[in-house]
């Protein structure tokens, strides 16, 4: 199993970009990197999803070096209601590791106004 | 289009009582997933479905009996409670695993 390693915690301030690392040494070939937001008592919500390089959407960025053994989330100018716990999580339709979606521990991100 | 849902929200249980945590889909899912969830904590996996008729364990799957005799239910029974298994509870589904997941609103199990 792909084991994911987060920072715990960031504070960030309002209007400010936040990036968050995703360390993930033994990556599988056929895993994917995928991205999830939770607010408190909420399920985690799907933020973005990638294979390798860059991918963008309404909401974020993810970036991913050529190696693929780590993955940084970018939030563009973050809001009060972006403070959460965000996951990052290693696996893919494919692979063995598709079968347990196994979760780090989270950042806790704080926006501060 | 409901998405996942479970039930109950909340339930109270005594030591050694049993109970079924239910989850059902309404978008015909082949992945269905259990997490658990401690304060403070990140999410356990307890255990999973590839497709009706198929489970498998996960992280921390003592304790607690899946089945999957449809696409769309997939329960969570829990056999004798421990005041251990105090915690939220999430159901999940995707299309295929690995693929974008989708969680139900959780359910709070307290265990005196």
């Amino acid at each position: 199993l792909a084991k994911t390693t987060q920072p715990i915690s960031m504070d960030s301030y309002e209007g400010q970009e936040v990036n968050i690392t995703c360390s993930h040494n033994n990556i599988a070939t056929n895993d994917y990197i995928t991205w999830y937001q939770q607010f408190p008592s909420q399920g985690p919500r799907f933020i973005i999803q990638g294979y390798k390089t860059k991918v963008t959407n309404e909401v974020a960025s993810l970036f991913i070096p050529a190696d693929r053994k780590s993955s940084t989330l970018s939030l563009p100018r973050v809001s009060l209601s972006d403070t959460a716990v965000y996951y990052c999580l290693v696996g893919g339709p494919y692979s063995g590791s598709a079968r347990q979606l196994t979760f780090g521990s989270g950042t806790q991100l704080t926006v501060l106004p | 289009n409901a998405g996942v849902t479970q039930t109950p929200k909340f339930q109270v249980l005594k030591t050694g009582q049993s109970m079924t945590l239910q989850c059902a889909q309404d978008m015909n899912h082949e992945y269905m997933s259990w997490y658990r969830q401690d304060p403070g904590m990140g999410l356990r996996l307890i255990h999973y479905s590839v497709g009706a008729g198929i489970t498998d364990q996960g992280e921390v799957p003592n304790g607690y009996n899946v089945s999957r005799s449809t696409t769309e239910d997939f329960p969570l029974r829990l056999l004798s409670a421990a005041p251990s298994q105090t915690s939220v509870y999430f159901c999940a589904s995707s299309s295929r695993g690995g693929e974008k997941l989708f969680f139900g609103s959780g359910t709070q199990l307290s265990v005196l």
